[in-house]
């Protein structure tokens, strides 16, 4: 499968507790979005990555939020002392760089905080 | 007033309807519009894509365009009980997607 892959697909952990979340986009695509939905809604923006750069990041993105992507292939996106509002579906997506074609999107992180 | 309007249904039509799904927008920025599908607990998927003003076929989807008005359609012919799902337009500007919230479809059998 040569798609945007997201590990793990649900989380459940304690408030307070620190997570992390993988994504490995499609292979030749430059960029790599994360975005967080809540039911209802759609995507937020949080973040994005040109290769290795994060060039962006959203007012949303408190500091308790850190995006990683050291060699511009995979991406981890960290939330340290969780709060029962970070409970959302975290999204993946992956494009490249210029001009046509939209982002493609990972299934989803659900992550529940209790 | 959002960027982005789209209702959020629920629309439920007969297996085999023809369906309409829209969505209206502010910014004349707006650069390129997709159509995204999301079955429930998934991630998006996107369906179509177009940049110009006009329509753009793919199987039974047909993607509309009007930017004169800021208007954004999804048409979907002989609708499937498998056509059941959210669909999310959304418009790039610059780097950024903006999203609408998304409309919730059923297609009966």
């Amino acid at each position: 499968d040569t798609g945007v892959s997201q590990d793990p697909r649900h989380k459940i952990t304690k408030r307070g507790q620190n997570v992390t979340f993988r994504c490995d986009p499609i292979s030749e695509h430059n960029r790599l979005y994360w975005y967080r939905q809540t039911l209802g809604q759609g995507p937020e923006f949080l973040t994005y990555f040109q290769n290795e750069a994060q060039l962006e990041k959203s007012r949303l993105l408190s500091d308790r939020f850190s995006a990683e992507r050291p060699k511009g292939s995979f991406s981890t996106l960290e939330i340290q002392r969780t709060e029962q509002g970070d409970s959302a579906m975290y999204l993946c997506a992956s494009s490249l760089v210029q001009g046509a074609g939209g982002q493609f999107f990972g299934p989803g992180t659900r992550l529940t905080v209790l | 007033q959002k960027e982005v309007e789209q209702d959020p249904g629920p629309l439920s039509v007969p297996e085999g309807a023809i369906v309409s799904l829209n969505c209206t927008y502010s910014n004349s920025a707006f650069q390129y519009f997709m159509w995204y599908r999301q079955y429930s607990r998934k991630g998006p998927e996107l369906l179509m894509y177009t940049y110009s003003s006009g329509n753009k076929e793919d199987g039974r989807f047909t993607a509309q365009v009007d930017k004169s008005s800021k208007y954004i359609s999804l048409f979907i012919r002989d609708s499937q009980p498998s056509d059941s799902a959210t669909y999310l337009c959304a418009m790039r500007l610059n780097r950024k997607l903006i999203w609408g919230l998304g409309t919730s479809l059923a297609v009966n059998p």
